[in-house]
Formats: structure tokens, C-alpha cells, sequence
């Protein structure tokens, strides 16, 4: 069975400040890992994604996340907020290996604030 | 190169009423997934298919809800019946490849049952 926990339904920061989203999974299999952005009232697009390769992940929009298997955490960073930034953020886990669905975690909402 | 296509964009039933939803993949892709989304909830994994077989259907509600991809045409998620708490997001999501493939989404079809 798999598991996705993001920290904190709402994450509020300045413009130009670090954006940090939290994102921790249980898998009983080594997983691949993704983060997807939603705007609203549109659907998911990929931000990064994570598969046993490199463990410092690069996305679009500058976006990054590491995998850090000792803490079963995959944290998403920006160094720098942007006013279009301001969306949801969703952290899911598959488990590779077979074609299941993937795991979703609730979501955080990213708040930029001027 | 368009991506993953849902019809309608916004459907509107009665209770007691059929909703069919429409999911086009990606060019290419065998692949098919349908995810539904409640309000301030993460998305939530029904079915996996790929053409003319149903590979898992683990998320799918035991009644009323079925899903087929045929040969030819676009995946359907149909819906007999409707109720309230049926309203909701659902998103299908298409991929190349079984293992480790990534997912993408499409726009989201809303359905709101009167």
C-alpha cells in the first residue's frame, strides 16, 4: 500500500522568498515520485518527476525536489517565489514496477503574497 | 502535438440521470487512467485501461460507475444513475509506457448532479 502526506493544506510566502512544499510517502516498493501543479479549474501539469535515477530532481520553472530515502521525503523547493507560482500543488507516489495509479496527497496551496 | 483531451468541459445532470465523460489520449498512447477529484481533496484513482481491456479497476465505486477504452474511439467513464455526491472533477491521464510512465493529464471534465 502506498501513502502521500503533504504538510500543511496552505503555505503562504513573499515574493522573491523561498518556496518549500513538504511531501512524505510510504511505499513497499521503491517508488518514482512526482509533484504536479494545478491553476484553477485546470488540469494537472507535470512539474518534476523522480525515478530512481539522480536524487536532486530538476523541473520546470525552477522548481526542484529531492529524494531523500532515509526520511521517505520528497520536498519540493524554489529559491525564488513568483506571483505566478500562486497554485495548487500536488505530491503522488507510484510504484514503478507495475501500471498502477498513482497516490495522490491532498494538495498544498501555494499563497504569494506581493 | 495535442495533448490528453476530456468532453465535455462541463456536464449537468439530474438525479437519476446518465453522465457519460469522453477521455482522447496523447498521440500515441496506450495508456489510460481516470482520477476523480472532490472539493479540497486530492485526486483519488478509479480505473486503468488499456485498449479494450480494463487492467485494474481497484478505485472504481462497485455500482453504477463502468469505464471501457475500445479499439477505436476515446475512453469512456460512465456514470448511470447519478447522485449528488457524484459531483466532482475527474480527470483522465494518459501514458506511452506501462512501467514508470509518466502521466498526463487532461483539463478535467466537472460534473454537478442537480
Amino acid at each position: 500500500a502506498q501513502s502521500v502526506t503533504q504538510l500543511g493544506s496552505h503555505v503562504s510566502v513573499s515574493e522573491g522568498a523561498l518556496v518549500l512544499l513538504r511531501c512524505n510517502y510510504s511505499s513497499s516498493v521503491p517508488p518514482y515520485l512526482f509533484w504536479y501543479v494545478q491553476y484553477p479549474n485546470q488540469g494537472l501539469q507535470l512539474l518534476l518527476k523522480y525515478t530512481s535515477a539522480a536524487t536532486l530532481v530538476k523541473g520546470i520553472n525552477g522548481f526542484e525536489a529531492e529524494f531523500k530515502k532515509s526520511e521517505t521525503s520528497f520536498h519540493l523547493t524554489k529559491p525564488s517565489a513568483h506571483m505566478s507560482d500562486a497554485a495548487e500543488y500536488f505530491c503522488a507516489v507510484g510504484s514503478g514496477g507495475g501500471a498502477d495509479g498513482l497516490t495522490f496527497g491532498k494538495g498544498t496551496h501555494l499563497i504569494i503574497q506581493p | 502535438n495535442a495533448g490528453v483531451m476530456q468532453n465535455p468541459r462541463h456536464l449537468v445532470r439530474r438525479r437519476g440521470q446518465e453522465a457519460r465523460l469522453r477521455c482522447s489520449p496523447m498521440k500515441g498512447h496506450s495508456h489510460v487512467y481516470w482520477y476523480r477529484q472532490l472539493p479540497e481533496e486530492g485526486l483519488k484513482f478509479m480505473v486503468y485501461l488499456q485498449k479494450e481491456n480494463i487492467i485494474d479497476e481497484s478505485g472504481m465505486p462497485k455500482e453504477r460507475f463502468s469505464a471501457e477504452f475500445p479499439k477505436e474511439g476515446p475512453s469512456i467513464l460512465r456514470i448511470q444513475q447519478v447522485v449528488r455526491g457524484d459531483s466532482a472533477a475527474y480527470f483522465c491521464a494518459s501514458s506511452g509506457t506501462r512501467e514508470y510512465g509518466t502521466q498526463y493529464f487532461g483539463p478535467g471534465t466537472r460534473l454537478t448532479v442537480l
